[in-house]
């Protein structure tokens, strides 16, 4: 089945730091790729859709000068977390389709980012 | 816009005891409606999908069914086990602007004890 492989699954690093994730889809093209975060205890935020060949698309109140990302290729999504903070610590979980109607979100296992 | 309400949790069950969450939807279109699961310190997984009204999504026990008339996606489980115990969200997906954003519930835990 399609499967989509997110890299670091842990991050943990000092204030100020860029933290790059990566988000693969490995047997399935995917033009569409979508970045979420979540809080303990809260439900899943869409932060951004990322199109590939074209700039991403933002959630209202998600600053795109923080969360820089790049959709270079049909089977790559990056997520840059930009001089990070310690309010930036979350869960971070990419998502991305196949082609056609009907057809299911397929997740990475997420990568969790601690900031010191 | 669209949204999906979600049964608050957490549900605390004990094994082998029947489960129900409920989850109810407005959407402009005819959405694809979804179940996903995430176990405790993973990402979400598909647990079971249904793309039309009748249609009945099922995995691993689990099943839901797509009430248009209540618009309503409920799941059920005749009997849980511990393994089960997880954070299970309601989504859906429809093709408004083409773009297939899926909108999420916010969540409902599910503890189940031996």
């Amino acid at each position: 089945g399609a499967v989509v492989s997110q890299h670091p699954s842990r991050v943990i690093c000092k204030s100020g730091t860029s933290v790059k994730i990566e988000c693969r889809s490995l047997d399935f093209q995917a033009t569409t790729m979508f970045w979420y975060r979540q809080f303990p205890k809260q439900s899943l935020m869409l932060m951004a859709t990322s199109n590939e060949g074209s700039k991403a698309t933002y959630e209202q109140g998600v600053e795109k000068d923080k969360f820089l990302i790049n959709h270079a290729s049909l089977t790559l999504s990056t997520l840059t977390v930009t001089s990070a903070h310690p309010e930036d610590s979350s869960f971070y979980i990419c998502s991305a389709r196949d082609i056609g109607a009907g057809q299911p979100q397929h997740f990475g296992d997420g990568t969790r980012l601690s900031i010191l | 816009g669209n949204s999906v309400t979600q049964m608050e949790g957490p549900v605390t069950l004990s094994e082998e005891a029947f489960l129900t969450i409920n989850c109810t939807y407005t959407a402009t279109g005819y959405p694809s409606l979804f179940w996903y699961v995430q176990y405790p310190g993973e990402g979400l997984q598909l647990l079971l999908k249904a793309t039309k009204a009748d249609d009945k999504g099922s995995n691993k026990g689990f099943e839901a069914t797509y009430r248009k008339e209540t618009t309503s996606f409920h799941l059920e489980k005749g009997s849980v086990q511990v393994s089960d115990s997880a954070v299970y969200f309601c989504a859906l997906s429809d093709g408004e602007g083409g773009s297939y954003i899926p909108t999420f519930g916010r969540g409902t835990s599910l503890i189940v004890h031996p």
